[in-house]
């Protein structure tokens, strides 16, 4: 079976510049979240999508980060403009909806704002 | 968010010594999860604890989801280097996820 897939590994952009990224999720789970793990720390969640819609976005930072689900499969999280302390990695997990509702995670988005 | 608190902050062991961990927070979760995380990937997940008091191993690994529902412990018996990482406590709620700080586990040959 195929794991949660994101891209790109690493990023390195200026700030003030636009990022996005992209995530595929485990066939089958309803649900995807969006992670930040700043160096030292655990992972944040960021958003989470049950199908195409949003569950909780209480922790995005609305202002400059966005994320969709359109077709409710593969998602994308995108930065603008980024500041310095969005560095960090951004990682993608998926679970199912029900019983045994586990994450898996992607490898993670490494992203420098220099 | 929910705070859980992870002790120790780092460890560092002789290879083949035993480890423990352990996670508390101030909520009560329906799960308890534990992953591992290597550098520069993501983190795997370890152990899925269902029931309070429940003691599940995989290979050298046992964990135990508190009975209080509060608190879950990670057990590794004869440390190996492989082991090295950082060891994160994942709380349940519904379908949301809470991580703790993690503990860092180095281990010396």
């Amino acid at each position: 079976e195929a794991g949660v897939a994101q891209s790109p590994r690493y990023k390195i952009i200026e700030k003030r510049q636009s990022v996005a990224f992209w995530c595929n999720p485990i066939s089958g789970h309803a649900t995807l979240y969006w992670y930040q793990q700043i160096l030292g720390q655990g992972p944040k969640l960021l958003i989470q999508f049950q199908n195409n819609g949003v569950v909780d976005d209480s922790q995005l930072p609305k202002d400059r980060f966005s994320a969709e689900r359109l077709k409710g499969v593969d998602s994308t999280l995108k930065i603008q403009p980024a500041k310095l302390e969005d560095s960090a990695v951004y990682l993608c997990a998926s679970s199912f909806v029900g019983t045994n509702t586990e994450a898996f995670f992607g490898q993670g988005t490494r992203l420098t704002v220099v | 968010g929910q705070q859980l608190n992870q002790s120790p902050q780092s460890m560092f062991i002789q290879e083949g010594e035993d480890v423990s961990m352990n996670c508390t927070s101030s909520s009560i979760f329906n799960t308890w999860l534990w992953y591992k995380q290597d550098p520069g990937e993501g983190p795997v997940l370890l152990i899925a604890l269902y029931k309070a008091g429940e003691l599940t191993s995989n290979g050298r690994l046992t964990a135990q989801f508190g009975i209080t529902r509060k608190d879950s412990f990670l057990n590794i018996s004869a440390s190996i280097p492989s082991d090295v990482g950082i060891y994160f406590c994942a709380g349940q709620l519904g379908n949301q996820f809470y991580f703790g700080t993690g503990t860092s586990l180095t281990v010396i040959p």
